[in-house]
């Protein structure tokens, strides 16, 4: 089945930790992005890529970093330079028209 | 400057009516628009695809496009309780950017 798939699900990250957050898609599509949503809020871009070895921050790119070194694939690493990092976080991809989004990962600080 | 404008609701509407939900956007060159719905705790999922003026209709939701008036909505006929949710306006721009909407939650009361 095509499609996109976050891992993990839950995420716990320890005070100073980074942990990194999976979006894998098979839809071949060029262009992939990370959300952020907080409780009650809408989609706020964190980072976009349009092609292998290529990404632009979002509106909110300080304290994550990403990859793009292959098309299927687009990590999203969360560093201990942010402060407030509990969230659910989206990976989405797209080709012309709409973007498809994988299931989430929702990330506690503990 | 926000550029998709949507009505945060809540929009309560009795079960076996129609919903109206409506997002009003500022660049004139965007081409492609589309409706999500989201569950809460879960990811968005594309409800419809629009790209010419007028009405495009699928099952009981149809959408609307007004490109001279900036403003596309979503109808909902027959309301059912499980439509409860909150729906995203999104669209690319002139520059193919994904904008997205804040979004409208919606409630159908039985």
């Amino acid at each position: 089945d095509g499609g996109i798939t976050q891992s993990p699900k839950y995420l716990f990250r320890k005070e100073g930790q980074n942990v990194t957050l999976s979006c894998e898609q098979n839809l071949n599509h060029d262009a992939m992005y990370w959300y952020r949503q907080d409780p009650g809020q809408g989609l706020r871009l964190i980072y976009y890529s349009q092609i292998v070895n290529d990404f632009q921050k979002g509106d909110i790119a300080e304290g994550y970093s990403v990859s793009r070194e292959k098309k299927e694939s687009f990590p999203l690493t969360v560093t201990s330079a942010q402060k407030n990092p509990t969230a659910f976080y989206l990976c989405a991809s797209s080709q012309v028209g709409e973007a498809f989004f994988g299931q989430g990962t929702r990330l506690t600080v503990v | 400057q926000k550029e998709v404008e949507q009505n945060s609701g809540p929009l309560s509407v009795p079960e076996g009516a129609i919903a109206s939900l409506n997002c009003t956007y500022s660049d004139r060159g965007s081409q492609s628009f589309f409706w999500y719905r989201q569950y809460s705790g879960k990811s968005p999922e594309l409800i419809m695809s629009i790209y010419s003026n007028g009405d495009k209709e699928d099952g009981r939701f149809t959408a609307q496009l007004n490109k001279a008036s900036q403003y596309v909505s979503l109808l909902i006929r027959d309301s059912q309780p499980s439509d409860s949710a909150t729906y995203l306006c999104a669209l690319k721009d002139s520059n193919y950017q994904l904008i997205w909407g804040a979004g409208t939650k919606l409630i159908i009361k039985p």
